[in-house]
Parts: structure tokens; sequence; C-alpha cells
């Protein structure tokens, strides 16, 4: 079964330091990765995903299928990106049916 | 708002009652998903349509828990005699022929008593 594992609860980081949010997953087939943010008091929604390649308010992240890996990166942290993150793995054909990991805090501070 | 919305926002109930959520998705949106997230945990797969029909259902879906999306439009998902670990947020999302972005609604918060 598939798995989805974010080891940090919560992440602490001054304002214009780098912030990497850790994800890794278990899938034997070719997954398709997203990260999901949710802002205070507003809804999940999605922030990026691993086939468009984009960069998303600063953000990327890069798919690793030998280390497993989806972390998210910003070189430059703002107190707005302050938000709980939520990584999410769906498998093939299973379109909007996802494995969420724990999510990761995260907090910017001045 | 043209967003995915939820009602009631919030549920208070005692053991044993029934509950019943509504959610509405964005209009041209085909795909309908119910997830279910527990404090500290990440949103968890429920079951989901495709216009009206109910094409998976998760293990977590106990046969006390029916949904149902009768024209392919709003959709419910009921809980019969609530027990204390049915307590969540129930999530609804719903998204567009295969695009693979969900959009979110704010979620029902059920505390059961």
């Amino acid at each position: 079964a598939q798995r989805v594992t974010q080891p940090e609860k919560l992440l602490s980081v001054f304002k214009g330091a780098p912030v990497e949010l850790k994800c890794n997953y278990s899938y034997s087939g070719s997954p398709e990765l997203f990260w999901y943010v949710q802002y205070s008091r507003q809804r999940l929604q999605l922030l990026l995903r691993h086939i468009s390649r984009e960069s998303i308010k600063g953000f990327t992240a890069d798919l690793n299928k030998g280390e497993t890996s989806f972390h998210l990166k910003k070189p430059f942290a703002q107190e707005e990106d302050s938000a709980m993150y939520y990584c999410a793995l769906q498998t093939t054909d299973s379109w909007g049916k996802l494995q969420f990991g724990a999510g990761t805090q995260v907090v910017v501070t001045p | 708002d043209t967003g995915v919305s939820q009602n009631p926002r919030h549920k208070i109930t005692k053991r044993g009652q029934n509950v019943t959520f509504r959610c509405d998705p964005i209009s041209e949106h085909n795909r309908l998903y119910w997830y279910r997230q527990t404090l500290g945990q990440g949103p968890e797969f429920l079951t989901y349509f495709q216009n009206e029909a109910q094409l998976e259902k998760s293990r977590l879906l106990s046969d006390r828990f029916s949904a149902e999306r009768p024209k392919g439009s709003f959709s419910t998902l009921e809980i019969q005699r609530t027990e204390q670990g049915d307590s969540a947020m129930y999530l609804c999302a719903s998204m567009g022929e295969n695009t693979g972005e969900l959009f979110f609604g704010e979620g029902s918060r059920l505390t059961v008593l």
C-alpha cells in the first residue's frame, strides 16, 4: 500500500531564510505527487504538482524517484508562507483519490 | 463565491444520533470526493462520485456511512448511529474531468458527545 511521510510536524524559520519541507513516499508504480497548502482560516488548496514543473509563489518541488522524495523548497521564506503544508500522492488512474501525509506546519517569523 | 460549499459548517450531536452533511461542488465539475480529517492527520479518502455514480468507497466507510449524489450535482454524506470516533472534519472536494486538481470546501466539523 502507498504511504506518504512528512517527518516534520513543525518548521519554524526566519523571514528571508530558506525553507525545505520533506516528503517521502512509498509506491511501487509511477506516482503523481502534489503539495497542498492551507492558510489560516482558508480552505485546502493546491500549491503545485510535479508534472507541471512550475514554481508557484517561489516554491519548487522535484520528484526524485531514486530517493522516493518530493521535497518542497523556497529560497527566501516570507511571513505569508506561514501555513499548513500537505504532501499528497496519487496512484495511476486514481484521479482525485489522494494519499496525504500528516502535514507540516510552517511558521515564518520576522 | 463559486467554490465548493459545505453545510453545516459545525455539528454537535449526541452519540447514537444520525447526522447528514451536504456538499455543493463547483457546477461544471463531474467528480466529487469526500475526505475525513482528524486532528494532527492529513485528509483521508472516503469515497468519490463521477456524476451520480459512486465509483469507489474506502474501507474507512463503515456501513453506518452512506453517501449519495442523486442528480450528479450536490452530494450528501449521512452517518447513522454516530460514535465518538466519528468526530472529525468532513471535507468535500470536486474536480473537473481528469484535471488532477481537487477544489476543497471549508469542511463540516462533527463533534460527537
